[in-house]
């Protein structure tokens, strides 16, 4: 079956450049996340859907930073005026269930952000 | 602060030998904890996970030890394989917190030498 998938996989932008990136998960799972994975690191949480609805949102770095989720599958991760410190890995990940359920996080191959 | 730490960046093993990739977490709400394994430009996959009223899970080759008091896990592949070859990670999730987040860790970049 499909997994989650991201687009674009690479993207280069000039500083100062607004970025979307897509997100679509496993269909039918209610929970979505986006992480930033920077270079040698692990990735590092942004925010979590559960279906359109944002829930948290604590890990967005700054106000230049939006996602939506706004019919409850697909998502978009918006960076607004980018920096030289955005570039990074973003990851997408979807899981079947909702908040306090276990099971594990399914990962998209993500989109690798370059800002020059 | 970095509430999962993996203090070994990189491990190399010889095919067959028993791999052991270690993590520490301070954060005591966490209770759930998961290994994830990454290819270059793919994704992290789910591997295995361990609740924190266990102290062990089995799940063919690879082992996870939780150890509560100590706050430190470690994940056990034997024997190991080439393939095996890959970054891995070590996540924690506060179920009781709201949401799902995962917490990762670093990574441990592990080499099996055939």
């Amino acid at each position: 079956g499909a997994g989650v998938s991201q687009s674009p996989r690479y993207k280069v932008a000039k500083r100062g450049q607004d970025v979307a990136l897509r997100c679509d998960p496993i269909s039918g799972h209610v929970s979505l996340f986006w992480y930033q994975q920077a270079l040698g690191q692990g990735p590092e949480f942004l925010t979590y859907f559960q279906n359109e609805a944002q829930l948290d949102k604590s890990g967005l770095p700054s106000d230049r930073f939006f996602a939506e989720r706004p019919e409850g599958s697909v998502s978009t991760l918006k960076i607004q005026r980018t920096q030289q410190e955005d570039s990074a890995v973003y990851l997408c990940a979807s899981s079947l269930v909702g908040s306090g359920g276990l099971d594990e996080q399914y990962f998209g191959p993500g989109t690798r952000l370059t800002v020059t | 602060d970095q509430q999962v730490k993996q203090n070994s960046p990189s491990l190399s093993v010889q095919e067959g030998r028993i791999s052991i990739l270690n993590c520490d977490y301070t954060n005591s709400m966490f209770d759930y904890f998961l290994w994830y394994k990454k290819y270059p430009a793919e994704g992290p996959t789910f591997l295995i996970s361990i609740s924190s009223i266990k102290d062990k899970n089995e799940d063919g080759r690879f082992t996870v030890f939780l150890n509560k008091s100590a706050k430190h896990l470690s994940l056990h592949i034997v024997p190991s394989q080439p393939g095996d070859s890959a970054v891995y990670f070590c996540a924690a999730r506060g179920v009781k917190a709201a949401g799902n987040k995962l917490t990762f860790g670093g990574g441990t970049r592990v080499l099996v030498k055939p």
